[in-house]
């Protein structure tokens, strides 16, 4: 299996501009996360799907964020207007039930 | 608010010694542990995990110690080794409710292992 699949791996962009993160779970995983990774607090949770319905969104920070799962393998992830602050490494993640967690290798996010 | 604590953002080790990496939590409804290490430029990967039933599982060279009354965890590596160097999470599921399935995560510890 080719694992969790993450597009683009490095994204520039300048303040305002909509961003597009991609993510391709891995076959047969019926629950899909996403994360983001800053130094100040470490990897958190931002919005989780089960069988594709979002379960937990709580930690989208504004509605600048949202995400899709239109179907069982694919998810995105947007941010539009996006801001300097949204700068870090998004991870996306997979698993098959309570099975452990299986990451993507992040997309970089730059905001200039 | 973080419900999973690593405190310790970094840690070195010479090669072949123990490393110890602490983990501690506020939730005393987490009812199952795991550690994912990270390399630069690639996703955590799971490393270990011990549910709250234990209080010690060992894989290896790796073992994780559960204090369910100090809700601390802690990752043994012995003897370390260079290619242990990563970033280690500490994470933590549980709760039920809306929180089923959710996996919180510490800051993370880098932990640097010198020949």
């Amino acid at each position: 299996d080719a694992g969790v699949i993450q597009s683009p791996r490095h994204e520039v962009t300048e303040m305002g501009q909509e961003v597009t993160l991609r993510c391709k779970p891995i076959s047969g995983h019926n629950s899909l996360f996403w994360y983001r990774q800053t130094m100040m607090r470490g990897l958190e949770l931002l919005i989780y799907f089960n069988n594709n319905v979002p379960i937990d969104d709580s930690g989208m920070p504004e509605d600048r964020f949202s995400a899709k799962m239109p179907n069982a393998s694919f998810s995105t992830l947007k941010i539009q207007p996006s801001e300097p602050r949204d700068s870090a490494v998004y991870f996306c993640a997979s698993r098959r039930g309570d099975e452990k967690l299986f990451f993507g290798s992040g997309t970089q996010l730059s905001v200039l | 608010d973080q419900q999973v604590k690593q405190n310790s953002p970094s840690l070195s080790v010479q090669e072949g010694r123990i490393s110890i990496l602490n983990c501690d939590y506020t939730n005393s409804m987490f009812d199952y542990f795991l550690w994912y290490k990270k390399y630069p430029a690639e996703g955590p990967t799971f490393l270990i995990s011990i549910s709250s039933i234990k209080d010690k599982n060992e894989d290896g060279r790796f073992t994780v110690f559960l204090n369910k009354s100090a809700k601390h965890l802690s990752l043994h590596i012995v003897p370390s080794q260079p290619g242990d160097s990563a970033v280690y999470f500490c994470a933590a599921s549980g709760g039920g409710g809306s929180t089923l399935g959710r996996l919180y995560f510490g800051r993370g510890t880098q932990l640097t292992v010198w020949p």
